[in-house]
């Protein structure tokens, strides 16, 4: 049973324009969430985190969103640039303190330059 | 920083043997680190999670005695895949959690094939 999806397997997107990678949960009891970053033969590297309190949170290039009502949360990188081409990775956690991250199964994004 | 080694970072071995993955926290104590593993295209299942002297606790349906967990310090966890198989063939990734919030480090993998 995969509590956490990223239904889009793959995303290309354009340098400088905004990617938006997209996740959704069915576990009402996750109430803390993160966005990693994945290069291959490599792991994955945190990104940014979004508590249920929350919204929105916003550092840099980064933005994530999270909608509690339709158990959905966003990961918007604005401008894109090559660089961000990897698997981008949601997680979920029940509690902020909770040691236990449930993953999904991935984005591969590539930007075209 | 917070940086987390894994050794080695791939290996090769014969139906049968063991194989021993090490993970290190390089510059963090980690009272608790986590391996995963992870099939081509597929997410990160999470095997089990180590805490510094005691017992690792296995996620439903990882067999404990197949993959050996210690945890001998605050700063180094092993994985053993005892008798390997080629379906234990897999990239492998240790993590491990500074302080008490969710985020996790995570090492570079290990990429074991079984032959």
């Amino acid at each position: 049973d995969q509590q956490v999806k990223q239904n889009s397997p793959s995303l290309s997107v354009q340098e400088g324009r905004i990617s938006i990678l997209n996740c959704d949960y069915t576990n009402s009891m996750f109430d803390y969430f993160l966005w990693y970053k994945k290069y291959p033969a490599e792991g994955p590297t945190f990104l940014i985190s979004i508590s249920s309190i929350k919204d929105k949170n916003e550092d840099g290039r980064f933005t994530v969103f999270l909608n509690k009502s339709a158990k959905h949360l966003s990961l918007h990188i604005v401008p894109s640039q090559p660089g961000d081409s990897a698997v981008y990775f949601c997680a979920a956690a029940m509690g902020v303190g909770n040691e236990k991250l449930t993953f999904g199964t991935g984005t591969r994004l590539t930007i075209i330059p | 920083g917070a940086v987390v080694s894994q050794h080695p970072s791939w290996v090769i071995c014969k139906s049968g043997t063991s194989v021993k993955i090490e993970c290190r926290s390089l510059d963090f104590q980690a009272t608790t680190m986590f391996w995963y593993r992870q099939f081509p295209k597929q997410s990160l299942m999470l095997m089990a999670t180590s805490n510094e002297g005691s017992k690792a606790t296995y996620e439903q349906g990882v067999e404990k005695d197949k993959f050996l967990i210690n945890h001998a310090s605050l700063t180094l966890s092993t994985l053993t895949v005892t008798s390997a198989h080629p379906e234990d063939s897999s990239f492998y990734i240790c993590s491990a959690r500074k302080g008490i919030y969710n985020e996790q480090f995570f090492g570079p993998g290990t990429r074991l094939t079984v032959l």
